[in-house]
């Protein structure tokens, strides 16, 4: 069974300084994973996916984030938060071993960017 | 922006009723996804569809059913509304295995 865990509920940052939400996950055989970002009484916006290849993946909004196999993790990171990045940010996972199955979320982390 | 409409957006609604929700997308993809969103535990999926009349029942599938009789349709039923289902409903859909696009969401209180 695939799960994804995001363990910070709230994540506190200044504006300026780096960000980071952290993801691990578990699959069975090989993750593809998915980073979105929620703001208020919103849908759900897609920002990044890890496929295969480069570690290193670059999103929109200047987010990108890092796989480590492992580490079974994918955290999110942005070099300067904005205000305006504070939203609900949701990983998910899908097990490549698993067919084309429904992605599964995390519960996702609420990032409050402070001026 | 992916096109996709969910219908209503609101609805308050009494214990013992029945609720239909709609998701339409004009993308003609052929996966869609019924998803819940409650505080605490984020989203989890209801039910799914990979084609026409092709469904399948996801984590929380108590208390719904699906229907999908054309590409851009897929219907979600509560038969008999509870209190436990006031949630933000929210539809997806994807062709393959990538990404998925969501609608706005649809905010259902039952009283």
């Amino acid at each position: 069974a695939q799960s994804v865990a995001q363990p910070e509920d709230q994540v506190n940052v200044a504006e300026g300084n780096p960000l980071t939400v952290k993801c691990t996950y578990s699959v069975s055989g090989n993750p593809y994973l998915f980073w979105y970002v929620q703001y208020p009484n919103r849908g759900l916006q897609f920002l990044l996916k890890y496929i295969t290849g480069d570690n290193l993946v670059k999103g929109s909004y200047g987010f990108e984030a890092e796989f480590n196999k492992s580490q079974t993790s994918f955290h999110l990171k942005k070099p300067s938060a904005l205000v305006s990045d504070s939203a609900l940010y949701f990983c998910a996972v899908r097990d490549t071993n698993s067919g084309n199955t429904p992605l599964v979320f995390g519960k996702g982390t609420r990032l409050s960017v402070i001026a | 922006d992916a096109g996709i409409t969910q219908s209503p957006r609101h609805k308050v609604t009494e214990t013992g009723t029945p609720v239909t929700l709609r998701c339409h997308q004009t993308e003609n993809h052929r996966y869609m996804y019924w998803y819940r969103q409650d505080p605490g535990h984020g989203l989890r999926l209801i039910h799914y569809s990979y084609g026409v009349k092709d469904t399948d029942k996801g984590e929380v599938s108590d208390g719904y059913s699906v229907s999908r009789s054309k590409t851009e349709d897929f219907l979600l039923t509560l038969e008999s509304a509870t209190s436990s289902q006031t949630s933000v409903y929210f539809c997806a859909i994807t062709e393959g295995s990538g990404e998925l696009f969501f609608g706005e969401g649809s905010r259902l209180t039952v009283l």
